[in-house]
């Protein structure tokens, strides 16, 4: 299957810091999406991006869809304990989403 | 009113043994996905339904046999139980396209 790379694996920073995050793959996606898991619960969508160079906003989160169609990335703004959990970028193609490698955050109060 | 349910939410049997999750969602979605979520969190696919059809089905041991009564429920049966089964499955479901999906909580499935 296809094979997302996401940076960093893992992440402690303090509250009140800024997140950056990113997904890499050798291959084309024309959707990109974001997914948070927190501990016990299923990965819960925060973002869709639908178009090349695409730049969404959702509250504190924001990703953008690279213009080579081969990456995207996700930034979160002032950070606070309740954005700790799995971020998990997902890109289609064909008839199914390839999901990353999970970027899992720690935030420090 | 829970979008995609799944249950158990745990779930320890002991090598051998035969199991099912059950999977519905009341989205009117037209596809659902079973995946399975290894120890360090990678989430691969395993199977994909579309409208009761078998559309996606990765290279999964034939001891996994989903089943799709109507679209609304895939249940996951899995026999002969081993150790390296032990895993969280997620059930989830979409649109068709390439519309995001919609994740059930987990079952978490331990074999002893």
């Amino acid at each position: 299957g296809q094979q997302l790379n996401q940076s960093p694996q893992s992440m402690f920073i303090q509250e009140g810091e800024d997140v950056s995050m990113n997904c890499t793959s050798s291959s084309i996606f024309n959707t990109w999406l974001w997914y948070k898991q927190d501990p016990g619960e299923g990965p819960v969508l925060l973002i869709a991006l639908y178009k090349a160079g695409e730049l969404t906003s959702n509250g504190r989160l924001t990703a953008q869809f690279g213009i080579t169609r081969k990456d995207s990335f996700l930034n979160i703004s002032a950070s606070i304990p309740s954005d700790v959990g799995i971020y998990f970028c997902a890109g289609h193609t064909g008839n199914q989403f390839y999901f990353g490698t999970g970027t899992s955050l720690t935030v420090i109060p | 009113d829970t979008a995609v349910s799944q249950t158990p939410k745990y779930l320890v049997t002991q090598m051998g043994n035969d199991k099912s999750i059950k999977c519905e969602q009341n989205l009117g979605h037209d596809t659902m996905y079973w995946y399975k979520q290894d120890s360090k969190k990678f989430l691969k696919i395993m199977f994909s339904y579309n409208n009761k059809e078998l559309i996606i089905n990765e290279t999964v041991p034939n001891r996994f046999s989903p089943k799709s009564p109507d679209k609304a429920h895939l249940n996951l049966h899995i026999n002969s139980l081993e150790l390296g089964d032990s895993a969280v499955y997620f059930c989830a479901s979409s649109r068709v396209g390439g519309y995001g999906y919609t994740f059930g909580s987990g079952t978490r499935l331990t074999v002893v």
